[in-house]
């Protein structure tokens, strides 16, 4: 069945540093994606979404590509802040009413 | 624009006792509706999803139960809690139509069982 792998965390990194957070899905077909944060004590916020094969999602510095061709999505940000600090759940949508959501990722990024 | 409404934000239940969390959309017609549970540290469950009024289905058998009462309320339920019913519940709604929709979460309950 369809399915979303995540890498495992946490991942730590130091202010202003690099970030990518590695995202494949398993899917008969050809999904929606997306990238969700959750802050410590929230709900899940929508960060980004592509819904077709190269498409870019963008937000708050954040970036993903649909990458058809390795099943990929996954989530980079050039410059993190300490405010970036959360958890990020990669999803995929595919003819159903139900998002099939990873693990989670945990990022904790240091002053 | 749409806003979805969880409350209570903290529950704090003996074991034994019954519950009742409520969800409410405003700003839109037939949502989806979902409640999720998340166990401390953990991913989500997906536990009860309504595409309307009355249906509901049911991903995880247990002591839990939801109902669509009115088209924009959604309620979580259970006669008897567990230790085990202890985490944060979320409910989410979505637009109908399409797989490129999103779903979109309220705040949580964050719920304890003693």
């Amino acid at each position: 069945g369809d399915s979303v792998t995540q890498m495992e965390g946490p991942v730590t990194l130091s202010e202003e540093a690099c970030l990518t957070i590695n995202c494949t899905y398993t899917a008969t077909g050809y999904p929606s994606l997306f990238w969700y944060v959750q802050y410590p004590g929230e709900g899940l916020q929508l960060l980004l979404k592509a819904t077709k094969a190269d498409d870019k999602g963008s937000n708050k510095g954040f970036e993903a590509t649909y990458r058809k061709e390795t099943t990929s999505f996954h989530l980079e940000k050039g410059s993190v802040q300490v405010s970036d600090s959360a958890v990020y759940f990669c999803a995929l949508s595919f003819y159903t009413d139900k998002l099939i959501f990873g693990t989670g990722t945990r990022l904790q990024v240091f002053p | 624009s749409q806003t979805i409404h969880q409350w209570p934000a903290t529950l704090v239940q003996p074991v034994g006792s019954p519950l009742s969390l409520e969800c409410t959309v405003e700003g839109t017609s037939n949502p989806n509706l979902y409640w999720y549970r998340q166990a401390a540290g953990r991913g989500l469950q997906l536990l009860f999803y309504s595409v309307g009024i009355g249906q509901i289905s049911s991903e995880v058998p247990q002591n839990l139960s939801a109902s669509r009462p009115q088209d924009r309320q959604f309620i979580l339920s259970s006669k008897k809690l567990l230790l085990s019913d202890s985490g944060f519940y979320l409910c989410a709604w979505r637009l109908p139509g399409g797989a490129n929709q999103p779903q979109h979460f309220g705040d949580g309950t964050r719920l304890s069982i003693l």
